[in-house]
Parts: structure tokens; C-alpha cells; sequence
């Protein structure tokens, strides 16, 4: 039972490149999550998908876009990096959208150029 | 609109000493609180979380936290640190029960532990 995975752990992306990270939950969990993390800031959500199907849009979701493959994987999709995105980037999932524990990913360390 | 605030960016305390890490909110119903707790390089790990009822909450790793309604509070405590408490703590609040399950979360604090 791996719980949250994440791939990559660190990419290096030039300014306008673009990049998918993925996620991935072995959990049964309906809903998911993608975090950023910056210094001084916490963590603040990005994207979510309450369950299978759907997606929304969090408190910073300019310049992403995310996918939700299936019930277990849900990606987030940089169509032309900026420097502004580098950041580390959590997946996590909970049970249902009203639940109360989000379960997190290991992160991935992004570096925009 | 809801907010979690966590006034000590970074602590330092000696091994075997205790430790409050403190939390403040805003919003406006009932709110749902919890502890997360990040090692370097690693994701978030849950501690503790309070819902209703005892208003005193016990967590993971010796951890507990203790909802103060009249201070807006919820601080995170533990009688003796231990070196590998070394990490960085999030406070979080979410709306349980409402249309989504949003944690905001707190700035963090950076612990350090000292020999």
C-alpha cells in the first residue's frame, strides 16, 4: 500500500516548456488534491477533483490545468512554464470532498529557468 | 474568510524541554483544526485533529493539541522534545460539512532542536 505517489520527485524546466506531474492514489479515495508550497506561504491549493469526473478551481489555478484519468489519478498539466511556478507541488487525496483527513504525496521540486 | 496564523516562524528548544507551537484562526462557524507535520524533503504527515467534543486532542508521536473557542486558538504541544521533532509544523482549518473540504493552512513553523 504505497498511499500518494508522485512523479517526478525534481524536474529543471526552461521558461515555456511545458510539463505534466502526476499523481497517483492506491487509497479507494474519491477526491484529490494539488498544493503548492512556498516559502513564507504555506501551502494553497491549486486544483481539487471532488470525485471522479470532476475538477475545480482552487486559490491559485492560473497557469494550470489538471486532469483526472480515472479514480485513482489525477494530473497537473503546466502548458508554458514561468519562473513564477517554481515551487514543490503536493498531490493528496481524502475519502469524499467533506472529509476531513487529505493523505499527501511525497511532493515534486519544480525549477522554472 | 477563514485564515490560520501561525505567529513563530521558527523555534529553537533543547532536546528533553517542552514545546508550544501556537495557532490562530478566523472563521466564522465551528471550525475543523489539525496539526500537520513535515519532515525535510518529505510530504505532510498528520498529527492530530479536532472535530467537536473534548476540546483537548491527542495526536501521533507523544503530540497533543487543545481547541480554546473565547482565544481562537488551537496550539500544539508536547511535554519533551525528542531531536527528531525536527521539522516543520502547519496549523490547518477547513469548513467539514460545507460545500468542500478546503484546508487553509498556516504560514508553518520551522522547529529545531537543539542537543
Amino acid at each position: 500500500n504505497a498511499g500518494v505517489t508522485q512523479t517526478p520527485k525534481f524536474q529543471v524546466l526552461k521558461t515555456g516548456q511545458s510539463m505534466t506531474l502526476q499523481c497517483a492514489q492506491d487509497m479507494n479515495h474519491n477526491s484529490m488534491y494539488w498544493y503548492r508550497q512556498d516559502p513564507g506561504m504555506g501551502l494553497r491549493l491549486i486544483y481539487y477533483s471532488a470525485s471522479e469526473g470532476t475538477t475545480d478551481k482552487g486559490e491559485v489555478p492560473n497557469g494550470y490545468n489538471v486532469s483526472r484519468l480515472n479514480k485513482r489519478e489525477f494530473s497537473l498539466r503546466l502548458e508554458s512554464a514561468a519562473p513564477s511556478q517554481t515551487s514543490v507541488y503536493f498531490c493528496a487525496s481524502s475519502w469524499t470532498i467533506a472529509q476531513e483527513t487529505q493523505y499527501f504525496g511525497p511532493g515534486t521540486r519544480l525549477l522554472v529557468l | 474568510a477563514q485564515s490560520v496564523t501561525q505567529p513563530d516562524i521558527h523555534i529553537t528548544v533543547s532536546e528533553g524541554a517542552s514545546l508550544e507551537l501556537r495557532c490562530n484562526y478566523s472563521y466564522g462557524a465551528t471550525p475543523y483544526l489539525f496539526w500537520y507535520v513535515q519532515s525535510p524533503g518529505q510530504g505532510l504527515q498528520l498529527l492530530l485533529k479536532y472535530f467537536s467534543g473534548d476540546t483537548l486532542v491527542q495526536g501521533i508521536k507523544g503530540f497533543e493539541a487543545e481547541f480554546k473557542r473565547s482565544q481562537s486558538s488551537f496550539n500544539l504541544r508536547k511535554p519533551s522534545v525528542h531531536w527528531s521533532d525536527a521539522a516543520e509544523y502547519f496549523c490547518a482549518v477547513t469548513n467539514y460539512g460545507g460545500a468542500t473540504n478546503k484546508l487553509i493552512f498556516g504560514t508553518g513553523t520551522l522547529l529545531a532542536v537543539q542537543p
